[in-house]
């Protein structure tokens, strides 16, 4: 079942911060962030596993929470180049070659 | 390094023809999975191969089939097209199969059924 993302769209001006959450309501091995800009492909963001590895950006934090079966990505100090669509996308198993996306946030940052 | 790479970039064909997709992973990554992304919405999982094996399939219908070769290479192919296969094909790339590593996607491909 897909993901929940929220909100659906968020605008910002910049150095605000924002938040993103997704929701799901199966139990989650992990959760991948990703970053698509208009006409481009997704950019790998973040990886969080359950046992509280992370692996991604430096500037972007995220948390991951095994008990809620939720995930929130944390974007601080907001920069123009932020702006896109992000999206969560879940594994259930410890092969996460199958991802299941949420339907996207779209984050606006206006100078 | 060359990252994902995909052919053609963008294709129109007609509904009831074929298409086949291609990819090529990055370097040293031996698991490629395949997406479909529909204008406004996240991408739905189709395929993945690892060690040119199929390890996952999604609810898409059997027109879909694809196949991943010596080299780590894959095609996609899609027989009958519908209107509704019109979309972005996504290959992503990752180390392996199993375990959990990230996933790097290609730029897609461009498909419009008319």
């Amino acid at each position: 079942q897909q993901p929940v993302q929220s909100p659906q769209a968020v605008i910002l001006r910049e150095g605000e911060d924002a938040v993103i959450n997704c929701s799901s309501s199966k139990a989650l091995y992990s959760v991948h962030w990703y970053r698509q800009k208009h006409g481009e492909a997704p950019v790998f963001l973040m990886i969080l596993l359950k046992g509280g590895e992370q692996k991604g950006h430096e500037k972007i934090s995220a948390s991951f929470n095994e008990k809620k079966q939720q995930s929130s990505l944390y974007l601080t100090a907001s920069q123009l180049s932020y702006s896109g669509t992000y999206f969560c996308g879940t594994g259930r198993a410890s092969n996460t070659g199958k991802l299941i996306f949420g339907q996207g946030t779209t984050l606006q940052v206006k100078p | 390094d060359a990252g994902v790479t995909q052919s053609p970039t963008h294709l129109i064909k007609t509904r009831g023809q074929h298409v086949t997709l291609r990819c090529s992973p990055i370097s040293g990554h031996k698991s490629v999975s395949w997406y479909q992304q529909v204008l406004g919405q996240g991408p739905q999982f189709i395929f993945q191969y690892y060690e040119k094996e199929e390890r996952g399939r999604g609810n898409f219908p059997d027109r879909f089939s694809a196949r991943q070769f010596p080299n780590y290479s894959s095609e996609l192919n899609v027989n009958a097209l519908l209107l509704g296969d019109s979309a972005l094909y996504l290959c992503a790339s990752s180390l392996y199969g199993t375990g959990t590593y990230e996933q790097y996607f290609g730029p897609g491909t461009r498909l419009t059924v008319t």
